[in-house]
């Protein structure tokens, strides 16, 4: 079964700097998306971006970036000049090619600091 | 396009009482989704439709729960009777095939007193 694991349950930072969250998962398919999911405090759940894995070059929408290490099953969300609008709780997601269903971590918790 | 629509917003309810929570898909989405939402398990996956048929309902919690999806364009979550345990918030989402995207619905959140 597919594990995906989000070490930092919260994180801050000021606004218009830049923060990455990290996101490990545990898989033993070779092909298969990844997905960093936004939860505003009104509470729907919103895609930022999306890789896959057969994709080396690493997947960008904005100023959300991804840095994606197949290797080291590792799957890190960077923000760049954050905005008061992205405090939120992001949840990193696995979906294998096969599978209808997604893993999600636990979330983090970002909080951006006028 | 209207998103996945769910119904009610809240939910109140005292313990052993019916709850039903309903969703809309997107329309041509042929994959539909019911999770759930609390602070301590994080968001779990109940059951999962595709094209009206329910694929995994391993996560359905116990008997007191069911889900139905009577056609492409409407799917109910019963508990039945409720408990405070129940108390989450409860999203839909669905997706046109299966390596996309989910598209949630704004969930409910459900209160059993």
């Amino acid at each position: 079964a597919q594990t995906v694991t989000q070490s930092q349950p919260e994180m801050s930072v000021q606004e218009a700097e830049t923060v990455t969250l990290s996101c490990t998962y545990d898989t033993s398919e070779n092909n298969y998306y990844l997905f960093w999911y936004k939860q505003p405090p009104s509470r729907q759940m919103i895609l930022v971006i999306r890789q896959e894995a057969y994709k080396q070059q690493n997947a960008t929408e904005n100023r959300f970036s991804v840095n994606f290490q197949k290797a080291a099953k590792s799957f890190s969300l960077k923000i760049s000049d954050s905005q008061l609008g992205d405090t939120a709780m992001y949840f990193c997601a696995f979906k294998g090619t096969n599978a209808g269903k997604s893993t999600f971590g636990d979330g983090t918790t970002l909080t951006v600091k006028p | 396009d209207a998103g996945v629509i769910q119904s009610p917003r809240h939910e109140v309810t005292e313990m052993g009482q019916e709850v039903t929570l309903r969703c809309k898909p997107i329309s041509g989405h042929d994959y539909l989704f019911w999770y759930r939402q609390t602070m301590m398990r994080g968001l779990e996956l109940l059951i999962y439709f595709n094209n009206n048929v329910p694929i995994d309902d391993s996560g359905m919690p116990e008997d007191r729960f069911s889900a139905k999806m009577p056609n492409a364009s409407f799917s109910t979550l019963k508990i039945q009777p409720s408990e405070p345990r129940d108390s989450a918030v409860y999203f839909c989402a669905s997706s046109r095939g299966r390596p996309v995207a989910l598209h949630f619905g704004n969930g409910t959140r459900l209160t059993v007193t």
